[in-house]
């Protein structure tokens, strides 16, 4: 498979757990992308990679959101104490040239 | 501060329609403008992309319409069909590799 992976793929949690989400962009972009989207929205980004750095971060990304990238390869996103307000679908992206989006984690905070 | 402004937000239009989705943006140093499609349960899926020194292009039936001065941009379906029926996302960005600024999204409808 050639495409984005996005694991797992629904995620239900009681809030105040931390979750972490993982992302496996195709082998030879070096740019990763996090998205947060909630129904009936556009994506919105959150923040993105090069490689292992981190470039930028969303003032979206609230301190209990940390994403890393280890050796440029997989990245994860963890979100800590989840909040209800966290539900949503977190789309993971990467690129050479263009963008190609995986299908997403879907989260539900109860 | 929505940098991309897309309307309408739903649409339905018959089979063999042409259904046009239209986006706004602010921010002139913008130069890459793509149109994502993007079904239930899944992420979206680049359709076509246009940069601002021409003003169309076209993708099998999908034409990006493209107006510099006025700061806008419009897709168009030609020849819509029933598996055309999902959200429509314009987006923008200052290069083809950096975050992109989305629109809110068109769901259409194309009926039979």
């Amino acid at each position: 498979d050639t495409g984005v992976s996005q694991d797992p793929r629904h995620k239900i949690t009681k809030r105040g757990q931390n979750v972490t989400f993982r992302c496996d962009p195709i082998s030879e972009h070096n740019r990763l992308y996090w998205y947060r989207q909630t129904l009936g929205q556009g994506p919105e980004f959150l923040t993105y990679f090069q490689n292992e750095a981190q470039l930028e971060k969303s003032r979206l990304l609230s301190d209990r959101f940390s994403a890393e990238r280890p050796k440029g390869s997989f990245s994860t996103l963890e979100i800590q104490r989840t909040e209800q307000g966290d539900s949503a679908m977190y789309l993971c992206a990467s690129s050479a040239i263009g963008y190609t989006f995986g299908s997403g984690t879907r989260l539900t905070v109860v | 501060q929505q940098q991309v402004k897309q309307s309408p937000q739903s649409l339905i239009v018959q089979k063999g329609g042409i259904p046009i989705i239209n986006c706004a943006y602010e921010n002139t140093a913008f130069d890459y403008f793509p149109w994502y499609q993007q079904f239930p349960g899944k992420g979206p899926a680049l359709l076509i992309a246009i940069r601002p020194d021409v003003s169309e292009k076209k993708e099998g039936r999908f034409t990006i319409s493209f107006n510099k001065s006025a700061k806008q941009f419009s897709l168009h379906i030609m020849d819509s069909q029933p598996g055309d029926s999902a959200t429509y996302f314009c987006a923008a960005t200052l290069s083809g590799n950096t975050p992109l600024v989305f629109g809110k999204g068109t769901r259409l409808s194309v009926i039979a």
